[in-house]
């Protein structure tokens, strides 16, 4: 089946820091999104990424969506104490007449010290 | 505050009885999922419904059974629970369908079985 690995598994940075992660795939995606997840909620969606090549920001996150459509990035800049989370990749696979469905990647998770 | 409502917060059962999970938006969305999410672990589809019919079910034992009464309501009967059922369950929904229509999490019911 598909698989979504990200790395680092885990970051421990300092606030103001920049911080970069990413998503690497075994097959290739239409679609990528990134979300973030706090202890005891559910998953919210940062970025979506639609066309390979695409570099796209919301405030301080950066998303692109590889060339190869088999990976993708995200940076957060000046990270702050509210971007201690869990970090999720999931690609969107579509099926005709089955509906679309979206595989996560491993996680990765930020912790930042003040 | 997330637009997709669940409901109960928290579920403690035994694996004899009988519960239900709700999930309900007002969005217009017409596509609805249940993810199982273990601890420290990503999302993993279970069911996805597409104009209130099942369009995919990802071998889920028969003990989870889905529910799309109409199109902003979607329950999840439980039955004859296993402990290792025990997790998170995030309802999320999209626009409709089609491809590139991102999905949108409730916050979850953390489900224990006893």
């Amino acid at each position: 089946g598909q698989q979504l690995n990200q790395s680092p598994q885990s970051m421990f940075i300092q606030e103001g820091e920049d911080v970069s992660m990413n998503c690497t795939s075994s097959s290739i995606f239409n679609t990528w999104l990134w979300y973030k997840q706090d202890p005891g909620e559910g998953p919210v969606l940062l970025i979506a990424l639609y066309k390979a090549g695409e570099l796209t920001s919301n405030g301080r996150l950066t998303a692109q969506f590889g060339i190869t459509r088999k990976d993708s990035f995200l940076n957060i800049s000046a990270s702050i104490p509210s971007d201690v989370g869990i970090y999720f990749c999931a690609g969107h696979s579509y099926f005709t007449g089955g509906g679309n469905k979206l595989t996560f990647g491993t996680g990765t998770q930020l912790k930042v010290e003040l | 505050d997330t637009e997709v409502t669940q409901t109960p917060k928290h579920l403690v059962m035994g694996m004899t009885n009988k519960k239900s999970l709700k999930c309900e938006q007002h969005m217009g969305h017409r596509a609805m999922y249940w993810y199982k999410q273990k601890a420290k672990k990503p999302p993993e589809l279970m069911f996805v419904y597409s104009y209130e019919k099942l369009s995919i079910n990802e071998s889920v034992p028969s003990r989870f059974s889905p529910e799309c009464p109409n199109s902003s309501l979607l329950n999840l009967h439980l039955h004859a629970l296993q402990p290792e059922d025990s997790a998170l369950y995030l309802c999320a929904s999209s626009q409709d369908d089609r491809e590139y229509q991102p999905q949108h999490f409730g916050d979850g019911t953390r489900l224990s079985i006893l």
